[in-house]
């Protein structure tokens, strides 16, 4: 099984400034990582995922995550935000080891960016 | 590519009541996910699809909970005798998947569902 901990539920900055949105992980098995972004009454969109290879990946919008197996951590950063980043992003784990079961996406609750002007 | 689509977008009904939900997934994916999420929370698994096969149901998805993907394609999620906890918003996802497991998700925009 897995868990997901997204350490701050609401993070507010100012715009241009950067932003680090912080998750950790729990799994008894290999996983796959991936950022998703919500804007309101939408549904979830990728930002960005890791599935192997360089711990370093970059997705749409400018962000970019890194994932540290020490740490069992992937957190997303931003070196420059916009006022449309205002959102609520979500980090999710899917164990990769193979099998039926391993097919879902566990969630953390959330954190939501507020960027002000 | 329209993405994955699913009607309708809001369901008001009234507790005790029947609603069923659709999701057309992305075209030729052959897995397709439901979750749900309630406010400040994050989405739970409810259940998937490989092609018309229902995989796997979360203990979650109480036996008034019911989902179907008969040909494969579209799929419908049923809740029968509605009540006030199941308001929430419910999403569908789709990926496609061959060989090895590195599918990656796809989200509708959700039905949200209101129960008086």
């Amino acid at each position: 099984a897995q868990s997901v901990t997204q350490l701050d539920s609401q993070v507010p900055v100012f715009e241009e400034a950067p932003v680090e949105l912080r998750c950790n992980y729990s799994s008894s098995v290999s996983v796959y990582l991936f950022w998703y972004v919500q804007y309101p009454n939408q549904g979830l969109q990728l930002l960005l995922k890791y599935l192997s290879g360089s711990t370093l990946v970059k997705g749409i919008n400018g962000f970019e995550a890194e994932f540290n197996k020490s740490q069992t951590s992937f957190h997303l950063r931003k070196p420059s935000v916009h006022i449309s980043d205002t959102a609520e992003y979500f980090c999710a784990v899917r164990g990769n080891a193979g099998g039926t079961s391993y097919g879902k996406l566990t969630f953390g609750q959330g954190t939501i960016l507020t960027v002000h002007p | 590519d329209t993405g994955v689509s699913q009607d309708p977008r809001h369901k008001i009904t009234k507790r005790g009541q029947n609603v069923t939900f659709r999701c057309d997934p992305i075209s030729e994916h052959n897995r397709l996910y439901w979750y749900r999420q309630t406010l400040g929370q994050g989405p739970e698994f409810l259940t998937y699809f490989q092609n018309e096969a229902q995989l796997e149901k979360s203990r979650l998805l109480s036996d008034r909970f019911s989902a179907e993907r008969p040909k494969g394609s579209f799929s419908t999620l049923e809740i029968q005798r509605t009540e006030q906890g199941d308001s929430a918003m419910y999403l569908c996802a789709s990926s496609e998947t061959s060989g090895v497991i590195t599918d990656t998700q796809y989200f509708g925009p959700g039905t949200r569902l209101t129960v008086l």
